[in-house]
């Protein structure tokens, strides 16, 4: 497996509250990719970032933010989160650009 | 809207029975991917194939692309029951840069022992 992990990997919390996932990959791939799986609707692209201090929004990114300040580690921070992404969230990785992904194990997100 | 679009959405066979699931998709793209996603786990890559390509195969996988319809279909022979999952198509859109790969809404699959 390629080594992506993702932390934490169940979290509750209650709306307006800030909350940050952290994806760390050993992999040193330039491209890491935050989703969100929903039922019928598949993986939605939130942001994803094409090197340190590089990213871009995907087709989802209001209410969500990114940094990435070291290659291995992309963070996902909910400012103040909304019962609406309520999620599981899924990181991934990648070499270059529309290659294979790699995917992290999931993060299951609950906002009350 | 999604640029993938699997069919059918779910799909029941017996083990040994060979399972085909098509994708479509709306622009033009470089390449299209399959993966596949066992319940509660992240997506697994299965194939690549790129837009001057019309077929691949990996093991009992047999990928077919077809950029004049639009369309992709994913061929599993003689099923297993560890086939299982739900199955994913992946596309590239241009224009919206080739990084943002789009993925489908999936097809279930159960393979029945």
């Amino acid at each position: 497996d390629a080594g992506i992990t993702q932390s934490p990997r169940h979290k509750v919390t209650e709306t307006g509250t800030p909350v940050t996932l952290r994806c760390h990959q050993t992999e040193n791939h330039r491209y890491m990719y935050w989703y969100r799986q929903d039922p019928g609707h598949g993986l939605r692209l939130i942001h994803y970032s094409y090197g340190v201090k590089d990213t871009d929004k995907g087709e989802v990114s209001d209410g969500y933010s990114v940094s990435r300040s070291k290659t291995e580690d992309f963070l996902l921070t909910l400012e103040s989160a909304t019962s609406s992404q309520t999620s599981v969230y899924f990181c991934a990785i990648s070499e270059s650009a529309g290659d294979e992904q790699f995917f992290g194990p999931g993060t299951r997100l609950t906002v009350l | 809207s999604q640029q993938g679009e699997e069919d059918p959405q779910a799909l029941s066979i017996q083990e040994g029975e060979n399972a085909t699931m098509n994708c479509s998709y709306k622009t033009s793209i470089n390449n299209l991917q399959w993966y596949r996603q066992n319940s509660g786990r992240g997506l697994v890559h299965l194939i690549l194939i790129r837009s001057n390509e019309r077929e691949k195969h990996s093991g009992r996988l047999r990928v077919t692309l077809d950029t004049s319809k639009k369309s992709s279909s994913l061929l599993i022979t003689a099923s297993r029951a560890a086939d299982t999952a739900s199955y994913f198509c992946a596309t590239d859109a241009f224009p919206g840069g080739y990084q943002k790969v789009t993925f489908g809404t999936g097809t279930k699959l159960q393979v029945i022992p």
